[in-house]
């Protein structure tokens, strides 16, 4: 599993509420990726992360935001969550120079 | 940016049979083609891949070709199971630049 772990697994949450989804690595990665998954659309990119206080826009931002203090956690941040951003959401990893993606187990997040 | 297709979305087959998947890209840029697979509640896992200065590579009942001219890339599985069933993704990214874009997934459904 490549040491990832992501939290909570599971949340719901009301509409207007701020919600954290946290994702840690014990590897010492430098690459870091939060994904969302919606039935029909794959698995779409919302930030990046490069290293620590390196972060950058995927293509699905609008709403998000993230943050990287230490190489080990990546956070997603829902500023104010809306029903669209009911979705699963996954974690990963790259080896650098490698390109593969290692995935967390996912945080299902329901948004009523 | 990148964009990547996926076909088809559903695919059904009896066991024993072939089943193949294919992708087009947009970047010319892009260098690394992985397929990954997940199963029913899981995380995506690798499964193969191929990189740009390649042309097939086989890995005993799954392979997968890439046609850089032409920017297409495709999934072959022969001699399908029940366990093969699963949601297939494939991708499309640059090594160097870290990120990867998926295609919408194919439901791959295996009947006994």
């Amino acid at each position: 599993d490549a040491g990832i772990t992501q939290s909570p697994r599971h949340k719901v949450t009301e509409t207007g509420t701020p919600v954290t989804l946290r994702c840690h690595q014990t590897e010492n990665h430098r690459y870091m990726y939060w994904y969302r998954q919606d039935p029909g659309h794959g698995l779409r990119l919302i930030h990046y992360s490069y290293g620590v206080k390196d972060t950058d826009k995927g293509e699905v931002s609008d709403g998000y935001s993230v943050s990287r203090s230490k190489t080990e956690d990546f956070l997603l941040t829902l500023e104010s969550a809306t029903s669209s951003q009911t979705s699963v959401y996954f974690c990963a990893i790259s080896v650098a120079n490698t390109g593969e993606l290692f995935f967390g187990e996912g945080s299902r997040l329901t948004v009523l | 940016g990148e964009n990547v297709e996926q076909h088809p979305s559903t695919l059904s087959v009896q066991e024993g049979d072939s089943a193949v998947i294919k992708c087009t890209y947009s970047d010319s840029a892009s260098n690394y083609f992985p397929w990954y697979k997940q199963e029913l509640g899981k995380r995506p896992q690798l499964i193969i891949d191929i990189r740009s200065n390649v042309g097939e590579k086989k890995d005993q009942r799954i392979a997968v070709t890439l046609n850089k001219t032409a920017k297409h890339f495709s999934l072959h599985i022969t001699e399908t199971q029940p366990e093969d069933s699963a949601v297939y993704f494939c991708a499309a990214s640059m090594v160097e630049a870290g990120k990867s874009t998926f295609g919408d997934g194919t439901t791959l459904t295996v009947k006994p």
